[in-house]
């Protein structure tokens, strides 16, 4: 079955770390650009983060810039997002999703919680 | 960036109408290469994934009811929703796929007069 099942959400306190993770199952993450898409509560998408296909490259929304890593493991065949130096305005669900290259993106996991909060 | 800029931020429609959602690009998604509109449309239901509807602007996703079409080019995009029904009521939102940073409109809500 081709699935993104996210996990690693919680609560946190600004400044913390948290990392998330995204376990692909029946593709492999070689053959697919990954993303990493947020959503605060009971607001839009916005993008965070991307990995290429072949691994040679990654990208971040400047609001994640220096602060936030996406990486992956293919020997798991699951994607991840480092995320430190966390603030308020981080809360929100993160999702994870596929690229097949030059079109939109046609999977999405589950999405997983991230509150920032004291 | 390329701004996304949907229309209207609401919309009600009675059972069986017609729904009919704008989207513009603040630049053309058009790749000249193969005359294809990097851009789509999803539909987001309450705790819910966004779900792919339409890729390249016209193309129906797999298992999407033929009542979802797309149309539009280079800037403005249009999202129809023919015949609609209950399950329809959601949050639209379109998306350029054309250069990083990748960009969604801000979301249109559909709802059931």
């Amino acid at each position: 079955q081709v699935q993104l099942v996210e996990s690693g959400g919680g609560v946190v306190q600004p400044g913390r770390s948290l990392r998330l993770s995204c376990a692909a199952s029946g593709f492999s993450l070689t053959r697919s650009g990954m993303h990493w898409v947020r959503q605060a509560p009971g607001e839009g998408l916005l993008w965070v983060a991307v990995i290429w296909a072949d691994g040679s490259h990654e990208d971040y929304a400047d609001s994640v810039k220096g602060r936030f890593t996406i990486s992956r493991d293919i020997s798991k065949n699951t994607l991840y997002l480092q995320m430190d130096s966390l603030r308020a305005e981080d809360t929100a669900v993160y999702f994870c999703a596929r690229d097949l290259g030059g079109r939109p993106f046609d999977l999405w996991g589950q999405g997983t919680l991230v509150t920032v909060s004291s | 960036d390329i701004v996304m800029t949907q229309s209207p931020d609401s919309l009600a429609v009675s059972l069986g109408e017609r729904a009919t959602l704008h989207c513009k690009s603040s630049q053309s998604v058009l790749f000249s290469s193969n005359n294809r509109n990097c851009m789509g449309w999803y539909q987001q239901k309450p705790g819910q994934p966004p779900k792919l509807l339409i890729y390249w602007a016209s193309t129906r996703e797999s298992g999407v009811p033929d009542r979802f079409s797309g149309s539009g080019s280079g800037t403005d995009f249009t999202l129809t929703i023919t015949n609609l029904q209950a399950e329809d009521v959601a949050v639209y939102f379109c998306q350029q796929c054309y250069r990083a940073p990748w960009t969604f409109g801000q979301g249109t809500r559909v709802e059931i007069k």
